[in-house]
């Protein structure tokens, strides 16, 4: 099974600064078919998931360009350019190149 | 707007079964798999399984801890995706989550809001 390992799990950010969540798997997310297979989500308080990013770096439909993903291989990194207190919840990275595995996610609140 | 909704949570007794439903609207339901996810008190995402659409053969793949005891279905005509759960265990006291997803690979674009099961005597 793969494993997925988010640093840190907890996170306080100020309005307006940068924030970052490293998520590292136990194998290669990079498939034979020239995709990696890395996703983010988001669950604020008391809602369901929402899907931020799809295969490393591609926004979901509505995602504000603050969020970008980057990484490869078993590397990755979600990036919030300018927090907003819009933004606290907890963020999940998750891989489904075998079956699928969530992090143990990633609580950001607000300074 | 894609809309998933989830019913059929509520108590049940360990050892017996319970079966969810995720009423699907705002999108072709044919054309994408449908998942389930849930989340135990206080923890984070478990994945459960998906069911593929009938153009990749309706498949089904489960997560190692429930596969066997946890059967994914889906009825087209209905617009509904089924979870049913059987011998169950305290340990699955949790909110269910269905979502819609990717068709080869079950990735979770939309999610519903969730369904509490409490499995308790």
């Amino acid at each position: 099974d793969i494993v997925m390992t988010q640093t840190p799990l907890s996170l306080s950010v100020t309005p307006g600064q940068p924030a970052s969540i490293s998520c590292k798997s136990s194998q290669s997310l990079l498939h034979s078919d020239g995709k990696t297979y890395l996703y983010w989500y988001l669950q604020k308080p008391g809602q369901s998931p929402q899907l931020l990013i799809h295969e490393v770096s591609n926004r979901f439909s509505g995602v504000p360009d603050r969020f970008s993903g980057s990484g490869s291989g078993t590397d990755f990194t979600l990036k919030i350019s300018r927090v907003e207190a819009e933004d606290v919840g907890v963020y999940y990275c998750m891989q489904n190149i075998q079956l699928l595995t969530f992090g143990q996610g990633t609580k950001v609140e607000i300074k | 707007e894609v809309q998933l909704v989830e019913s059929g949570g509520g108590l049940g007794q360990p050892g017996r079964s319970l079966r969810l439903s995720c009423t699907a609207s705002g999108f072709t339901f044919g054309d994408y798999a449908m998942g389930w996810v849930r989340q135990a008190p206080g923890k984070g995402l478990e994945w459960l399984g998906f069911i593929r659409n009938k153009a990749y053969g309706g498949t089904t793949e489960y997560a190692a801890s429930v596969k066997g005891r946890f059967t994914i279905s889906r009825d087209d005509s209905k617009t509904i995706a089924y979870l049913q759960m059987n011998s169950l265990k305290t340990e699955d006291t949790a909110v269910y989550f269905c979502s819609r997803a990717g068709m080869v690979r079950g990735a979770p674009d939309y999610w519903g809001q969730g369904t509490l099961v409490t499995v308790s005597s």
